[in-house]
């Protein structure tokens, strides 16, 4: 079946634009999560979802960052205002129930704000 | 919380040699250690994972050996051919208060694999 879909795959922003990255998890998967990987490392957890719930935002770096996964299906990162240093490229996985181990993740949407 | 600390940054082998990676990590309650797989531009791929029940997991050329009371794991590749060439990643997890795995990453190792 089709895997975590996420646009746009790249993104150039000047700095103080607002963006907005989508993600499609698997279908039927409970669990997203949000991952931020900066250049030369690994991601680095920035929010989780169950459901439409979100249950964990300790990642988020500033309140610029928000996320939203309203009907418990395609989740929205957004940023406000982006600075340089949010430049990276933003991975979305899913898992099927929250206790299940593995993630499965997406192609990621790469950032770049100048 | 959870810290993982992983070396080499950087790995160059001949093919047909054998690779390792090392992980460690800090936190006692993790319980949950995959490894990802990233080549250029593409999505991290699980290739191999391990739980805290188990000391060692193979699965065709490369295997996965943990060490709880020394709190480190390593990716161990055998016979490595010029398409293992990639970054890969170790991570550890444990259930949270929410319930869900969250994943902290290693750095990463580059490894390359020369013909």
């Amino acid at each position: 079946g089709a895997g975590v879909s996420q646009s746009p795959r790249y993104k150039v922003a000047k700095r103080g634009q607002d963006v907005a990255l989508r993600c499609d998890p698997i279908s039927g998967h409970v669990s997203l999560f949000w991952y931020q990987q900066a250049l030369g490392q690994g991601p680095e957890f920035l929010t989780y979802f169950q459901n439409e719930a979100q249950l964990d935002k300790s990642g988020l770096p500033s309140d610029r960052f928000f996320a939203e996964r309203p009907e418990g299906s395609v989740s929205t990162l957004k940023i406000q205002r982006t600075q340089q240093e949010d430049s990276a490229v933003y991975l979305c996985a899913s898992s099927l129930v929250p206790s299940q181990e593995t993630q499965y993740f997406g192609p990621g949407t790469r950032l770049l704000v100048l | 919380g959870e810290n993982v600390e992983q070396h080499p940054s950087t790995l160059s082998v001949q093919e047909g040699d054998s690779a390792v990676i090392k992980c460690t990590y800090s936190d006692s309650a993790s319980n949950y250690f995959p490894w990802y797989k990233q080549e250029l531009g593409k999505r991290p791929q699980l290739i191999i994972d391990i739980r805290s029940n188990v000391g060692e997991k193979k699965d065709q050329r490369i295997a996965v050996t943990l060490n709880k009371t020394a709190k480190h794991f390593s990716l161990h590749i055998t016979e490595t051919q010029p398409e293992d060439s990639a970054v890969y990643f170790c991570a550890a997890s444990g259930l949270r208060h929410t319930g869900f795995q969250k994943l902290v990453f290693g750095t990463g190792t580059r490894l390359l694999v020369s013909p």
